[in-house]
């Protein structure tokens, strides 16, 4: 089993419409929990933080489920700039990053 | 304010060379982690380096190797190329090795190993 496991994509999705990507993660002794996003021949980008009380950034929602290794980022109102790749991150107890191999999703008008 | 910068952006190198990538982390930041990148695949964790030794290391043979520099910018070598070495390799930086720091990319350099 991988240690971070995203949805398989691609997500095609068309403009205005919600979207939302699942993260499962194996290291139940995980600490700190990220999304990170990828355009195409970029570096990863930090999207946002992901907190046991769930956090919301504008059309961005990120939560996490301890009890079940889950992590999951909702975008609303997707917008043609969302179109991205979009990589679960889960942070463990030694400190290093663990990263999915990321979803795709193409946001088309 | 200076991001995180990479060199070379692109290099081409034939197996059994050797590879010398370099690092400067963004201003203010004192630690460098470095991550290869396979095609559709996320990034996978090399090593850490802070205060010029390596903090933690992730499943690579020892061709990969790294250092940190007093003025905190970073080199990562590989030894010994093999196809398979081909990759996007990043680096990161961030403020203090500190669990759940957040970690900022440069824009990597692109390796191919012909």
């Amino acid at each position: 089993r991988k240690e971070v496991e995203q949805d398989p994509g691609p997500f095609n999705v068309p403009e205005g419409a919600t979207v939302a990507f699942n993260c499962t993660y194996s290291n139940s002794a995980s600490q700190s929990f990220f999304w990170y996003r990828q355009d195409c021949r970029k570096e990863p980008k930090l999207l946002m933080s992901v907190y046991s009380s769930g956090n919301e950034d504008g059309r961005f929602t990120a939560q996490l489920n301890r009890a079940s290794q889950y992590i999951s980022l909702l975008i609303r109102d997707s917008k043609l700039s969302d179109s991205a790749t979009y990589l679960c991150v889960v942070n463990d107890n030694n400190n290093d990053m663990r990263f999915g191999a990321g979803t795709r999703l193409t946001v088309k008008p | 304010d200076a991001g995180v910068t990479q060199s070379p952006t692109h290099l081409i190198k034939t197996r059994g060379q050797q590879v010398t990538l370099r690092c400067s982390p963004k201003s203010g930041h004192d630690t460098v982690s470095w991550y290869q990148q396979a095609l559709g695949q996320g990034p996978q964790f090399i090593f850490q380096y802070y205060e010029e030794e390596e903090r933690q290391r992730g499943n690579f043979p020892d061709r990969f190797s790294g250092h940190q520099f007093p003025n905190y910018s970073s080199e990562l070598n590989v030894n010994a190329l093999l196809l398979g070495d081909s990759a996007l390799y990043l680096c990161a930086s961030s403020s203090g090795p500190q669990l759940g720091e957040t970690q900022y990319f440069g824009p990597g350099t692109r390796l191919l190993v012909l």
